[in-house]
């Protein structure tokens, strides 16, 4: 079965500097992983996603995040943070029922705090 | 293009009582799935469907059930509503199909935040 951990509930940062959220992977399989950010009261933003072509991948807005199948990782960072990032942010392993990847399997959230 | 929508976007309702939540995907998208979202379980995946069939679903009791429509527009229907139904229940689209291999993206609707009192 597949499963996603958010090593972190919470990350403060101070603005300008680097973010590191961190995420480590479950699956039987090669998986697709994906990052969704969620602003409040708003609904979830895809950020990027890997899908087995390079292990370095970029999303939107200055994000990226790289595969380690050797550590089962795939941490999602920014060099520097803005105001506007201040979000929960949410590491996704696609589910794989009878080999359907419809479904979603979510971490439990990292909420990114930016300070002035 | 205009993205996923959901309506109604709040909703309250009394314990006993059923609801019906609309999502209209994505223009093209074919596929569409259904998440709740409360502070305690995180997001759980509830169902999926393509092409009017339900290919997935998660581990949620039989009150909860969905149908999708010939036109993709797709509808989750919760029967003799309980408080710990309350919830933010997200609306996902997709181009699928859903396949072993696919990794369409999912494009989230806003929401419709369902209170049970």
């Amino acid at each position: 079965a597949q499963s996603v951990t958010q090593l972190d509930s919470h990350v403060s940062v101070s603005e300008g500097t680097p973010v590191l959220l961190r995420c480590n992977y479950s699956s039987s399989y090669s998986p697709s992983l994906f990052w969704y950010v969620q602003h409040p009261n708003k609904g979830l933003q895809l950020l990027l996603k890997y899908t087995s072509a390079a292990t370095l991948v970029k999303g939107i807005n200055g994000f990226e995040a790289e595969f380690k199948k050797s550590e089962t990782s795939f941490h999602l960072t920014k060099p520097s943070a803005h105001m506007s990032d201040a979000a929960e942010y949410f590491c996704v392993v696609s589910g794989a029922n009878g080999g359907s990847q419809g479904n979603l399997i979510f971490g439990k959230g990292t909420k990114l705090s930016v300070k002035p | 293009k205009a993205g996923v929508t959901q309506t109604p976007r709040y909703l309250i309702k009394t314990r006993g009582q059923q609801v019906t939540l609309s999502c209209s995907p994505i223009s093209g998208h074919r596929s569409v799935s259904w998440y709740q979202q409360t502070p305690g379980q995180g997001l759980q995946f509830l169902f999926e469907y393509f092409s009017e069939t339900q290919r997935n679903k998660g581990n949620f009791p039989g009150r909860f059930s969905g149908r999708q429509f010939s036109n993709s527009r797709s509808e989750m229907n919760v029967s003799t509503l309980e408080l710990g139904d309350s919830a933010l229940y997200l609306c996902a689209s997709s181009l699928g199909p859903p396949g072993a291999g696919s990794s369409y993206e999912q494009y989230f609707g806003p929401g419709t935040r369902l209170t049970v009192t």
